[in-house]
């Protein structure tokens, strides 16, 4: 079975460009999440998506944004991107939300921003 | 809003060790779920260890173990005969009902030869 998969591994921007981050899913998972892992806080929630739709988005200004197309791939799109966007963007799925569907990660994409 | 924290970040022990690690987290919740993840060099996420705590018997995976105390707010990981592959960070995360996991800074875990 083929794991998480997140497209590209690194990801090189200027300040004011747009990142546009790709991940699919396992097959069978319905939800895709998004996490910032920044360095020294931990991983912070960025967005939900279940069935193609928006379930739950973290405290992030809306510049960040994403979409979940109907074989469940999901895209995450940052906007005039800031310094502090420099991060590692985790991408995790789920046969679907909830305790009993646990979260499976994929191996993130290095976003740098200069 | 709930918050998860983890006051070790960073700890070191010798090969074959047992080591514990601390987490504990902030909610009004009485049914959640508690989870430590495994983030090794690699970067990818592992699940090590879940807990619904609405279960009074501690989880445990192997070598893994948890001490779960809820009046306490308190769910400790135990890695008991550490070993070298354990090096990693370790993220103590909460989950309430079909909602997103909250995740704690995480502690870095260095097993030494």
């Amino acid at each position: 079975e083929a794991g998480v998969t997140q497209s590209p591994t690194h990801l090189i921007k200027t300040r004011g460009q747009q990142a546009t981050l790709r991940c699919s899913p396992i097959s069978g998972h319905t939800s895709v999440y998004w996490y910032q892992q920044a360095l020294g806080l931990g991983l912070q929630f960025l967005l939900w998506y279940d069935e193609g739709e928006e379930r739950n988005r973290g405290n992030f200004p809306p510049r960040f944004s994403g979409r979940q197309f109907p074989n469940y791939s999901s895209e995450l799109n940052v906007n005039a991107l800031e310094l502090e966007d420099s991060a590692l963007y985790l991408c995790a799925s789920s046969r679907q939300g909830g305790i009993n569907s646990p979260l499976h990660f994929g191996n993130g994409t290095r976003l740098t921003v200069t | 809003a709930q918050t998860v924290t983890q006051s070790q970040p960073e700890m070191s022990v010798q090969e074959a060790e047992t080591v514990t690690l601390s987490c504990t987290y902030d909610t009004s919740e009485s049914n959640y779920y508690l989870f430590w993840y495994k983030q090794p060099p690699s970067r990818q996420m592992i699940l090590v260890i879940r807990q619904e705590a609405y279960k009074q018997q501690n989880a445990t995976e192997n070598r893994f173990s948890v001490n779960f105390q809820k009046a306490a707010k308190s769910f400790s990981l135990k890695i008991s005969d550490s070993q070298l592959g354990d090096t990693a960070m370790y993220f103590c995360a909460f989950m309430k009902g079909d909602d997103k996991i909250i995740f704690g800074k995480g502690t870095r875990l260095h097993i030494l030869p």
